[in-house]
């Protein structure tokens, strides 16, 4: 069974960082891409970056570039996002899901989401 | 970038269908997928790559991609359906993964 387990989420003030976790569990974590979503409160779904199987590619959206970064370590099956220099606006509940294969595939696993709030 | 156009309210009787459109410049060149997100919930995906259902998702959903406008059909409505639906595609020009801004199906 494909599970995932977002961690690392809470309260943040403006310009701080945050480091999100997602263990992964139940499939090959090296052969498919992986991606993060995000949703503001009472918002929409909000795609904030993507890597690759391999995580050789990474992209990101506009809102984050240069600010966020992705990464994945294949020995425990984790999958990272470093956020520095938060603001209000990256308040959510930031999503880890699992693709169907490469990097512009569909998503085919969701986690439960951790919620992360940048405030003073 | 590329834009998807969702209406944000559909509204239908049980029992009954509800369509829920996604417009997007020529779309049917696109893999879209649709997501469920029920109130509290994490989204679920109950259609990929245009019209593949993923196991345990009820054949009642089904979907077209064609065009301009890519559509979620949902026969015989039940209260179990109220949620928010989202299309998504992948856009390669840039490297983009792109989200309908949803649209939230009510069951009367």
């Amino acid at each position: 069974e494909v599970q995932l387990l977002e961690s690392g989420g809470g309260l943040v003030q403006p310009g701080g960082s945050l480091r999100l976790s997602c263990a992964a569990s139940g499939f090959t974590f090296t052969t498919y891409a992986m991606t993060w979503v995000r949703q503001a409160p009472g918002k929409g779904l909000e795609w904030v970056s993507v890597i690759s199987a391999s995580g050789g590619k990474t992209f990101y959206a506009d809102s984050v570039k240069g600010r966020f970064t992705v990464s994945k370590d294949s020995s425990t099956n984790t999958l990272y996002l470093q956020m520095n220099s938060l603001r209000a606006e990256d308040t959510a509940v930031y999503y880890c899901a699992k693709q169907i294969s490469g990097y512009d595939s569909s998503v085919d696993y969701w986690g439960q989401g951790t919620l992360v709030t940048v405030s003073s | 970038s590329y834009v998807l156009t969702q209406p944000p309210s559909v509204s239908v009787a049980p029992g009954k269908t509800a369509k829920i459109t996604c417009g997007g410049d020529n779309i049917g060149s696109h893999s879209v997928h649709w997501h469920q997100q029920k109130p509290g919930q994490a989204p679920v995906v109950v259609i990929s790559s245009d019209s593949d259902r993923p196991s345990g998702i009820p054949e009642r959903f089904s979907a077209s991609n064609s065009g301009n406008t890519a559509t979620l059909t949902i026969s015989r409505v039940e209260a179990g359906d109220e949620a928010d639906y989202y299309c998504q595609v992948w856009d390669s020009s840039p490297d983009h993964m792109v989200f309908g801004g949803g649209t939230k199906l009510t069951v009367l």
